[in-house]
């Protein structure tokens, strides 16, 4: 595709529930990483990739949140035992090398809201 | 410890002045700096980047400075359009290596016709 895409949009699950989201990068992109946003904040780093491994999960807040990208291209980021406070947006983003020397590409995110 | 700071969370002006941005950085010595604007609704997008030897760097109508002495960038619109109205993200690179980008709160920018 010609950018990163991003499943569901929006996503409302119930307290306690299991959740998925999917990032689909841009391809031949070897870095992908994950961010939430939660509103009037900036995105706030949760886990980055290179290839197939994850080459910094420092930021995910809790063993609740794991992401895996298992070829190297599409991404899910799973989130057990949802709480409230995990409604947020989630963002990924792809780019050719590491972010710092390059640009990323975002997606538009995917909106969790946790009743 | 580590903070990013955008001076403002939202600036007004008036159609074809210049918006000046601020970011200022503690405790990082940052390789690269980035800006990214975001509108509602959306993911951000990637607008200037300017590594930690260059002093200003320009795109049409933005202009970006970046002091690693005061550990400040400057990101400017000048003739600003309400087009341009969104937020706009400041984000480093804490290093040359593969690292992650650490964000701003960003700052709303809302040009008024």
């Amino acid at each position: 595709g010609a950018g990163v895409s991003q499943t569901p949009s929006n996503k409302v699950t119930e307290k306690g529930k299991y959740v998925e989201l999917r990032c689909d990068p841009i391809s031949g992109h070897t870095a992908l990483y994950w961010y939430r946003q939660s509103l009037g904040q900036g995105p706030e780093f949760l886990i980055y990739f290179q290839g197939t491994g994850a080459a910094d999960d420092s930021g995910l807040p809790n063993d609740r949140f794991f992401a895996v990208r298992p070829e190297g291209s599409v991404s899910t980021l799973k989130i057990q035992r949802t709480e409230r406070g995990d409604s947020a947006v989630y963002l990924c983003a792809s780019s050719q090398r590491s972010t710092g020397k390059t640009e990323a590409f975002f997606g538009q995110g995917t909106r969790l809201t946790v009743v | 410890s580590q903070k990013i700071e955008q001076n403002s969370e939202a600036l007004n002006i008036q159609e074809g002045k210049t918006a000046t941005l601020t970011c200022n950085y503690t405790n990082y010595s940052p390789a690269y700096l980035q800006w990214y604007r975001q509108d509602p609704g959306r993911g951000p997008v990637f607008l200037l980047l300017i590594r930690e030897n260059e002093k200003e760097k320009r795109k049409e109508r933005l202009k970006v400075t970046f002091d690693t002495t005061l550990k400040q960038s400057l990101f400017h619109i000048t003739a600003s359009q309400p087009a341009d109205s969104a937020t706009y993200l400041c984000a480093l690179a804490p290093n040359s290596g593969n690292t992650p980008l650490v964000f701003g709160k960003g700052t709303r920018l809302s040009v008024i016709a």
